[in-house]
């Protein structure tokens, strides 16, 4: 099965600077999709930004963007400019091409003013 | 733009009773998902759902469980008899199933609170 480690249960960052946020996993597939996924105080699961194994390329949206490592089963999200409201839990995914998903445990980020 | 919509937002009951959760997926949608959350750990799957079958279960999905997709909008989740440690939060999640490679992202709707008493 696969295991999705977020080593980082806190961080806090400064407004306007830049964190980033680790995720390792582990998986014997060559194909799956990556997910960040924001979990503000409302409790929401918001998408933040998705991968796909099989593009070398970095996705990127706005502020947010991945370094993916696939040799190294690497996935970490790095938010730039960090705004208030960029504070929230902040979880890991991996999906597999069968749709089985798998949440790491969370990190979460505070953002100081 | 679509999106998934649960109700209740909150649901408290006692202890044996059954609870249905309902979610209502994003129309064009063909896979359909549960997750739960208990308070402050980390989001877990329990089941999946396509073409009127579960198509994977968790370990966490015992007999106590159940999905169903009454019409050709919900989705629900049923506990038959409710436990102290069935209270969590409850995500729904849907996606649309891609053609070419893989399956597209999952949506996930704004949760129903559990409290079992």
């Amino acid at each position: 099965a696969q295991t999705v480690t977020q080593s980082q249960p806190e961080m806090s960052v400064q407004e306007a600077e830049t964190v980033t946020l680790s995720c390792t996993y582990d998986t014997s597939e060559s194909d799956y999709y990556l997910f960040w996924y924001k979990q503000p105080p409302s409790r929401q699961m918001i998408l933040v930004i998705r991968q796909e194994a099989y593009k070398q390329q970095n996705a990127t949206e706005n502020r947010f963007s991945v370094n993916f490592q696939k040799a190294a089963k690497s996935f970490s999200l790095k938010i730039s400019d960090s705004q208030l409201g960029d504070a929230a839990m902040y979880f890991c995914a991996y999906r597999s091409l069968n749709n089985d998903m798998r949440f790491g445990a969370g990190t979460r980020l505070t953002v100081k003013p | 733009e679509p999106e998934v919509t649960q109700t209740p937002s909150h649901q408290v009951t006692q202890m044996g009773q059954e609870v249905i959760l309902r979610c209502v997926p994003i129309s064009n949608h063909l896979y359909f998902y549960w997750y739960r959350q208990i308070l402050g750990q980390k989001v877990e799957f329990l089941v999946s759902f396509y073409n009127n079958e579960i198509s994977e279960k968790s370990e966490i999905f015992d007999d106590q469980f159940s999905v169903e997709r009454p019409d050709g909008s919900n989705f629900t989740l049923k506990i038959r008899s409710t436990k102290l440690e069935d209270s969590a939060m409850y995500f729904c999640a849907s996606s649309e199933v891609a053609r070419d490679f893989g399956t597209d992202t999952q949506y996930f709707g704004p949760g129903t609170r559990l409290t079992v008493l």
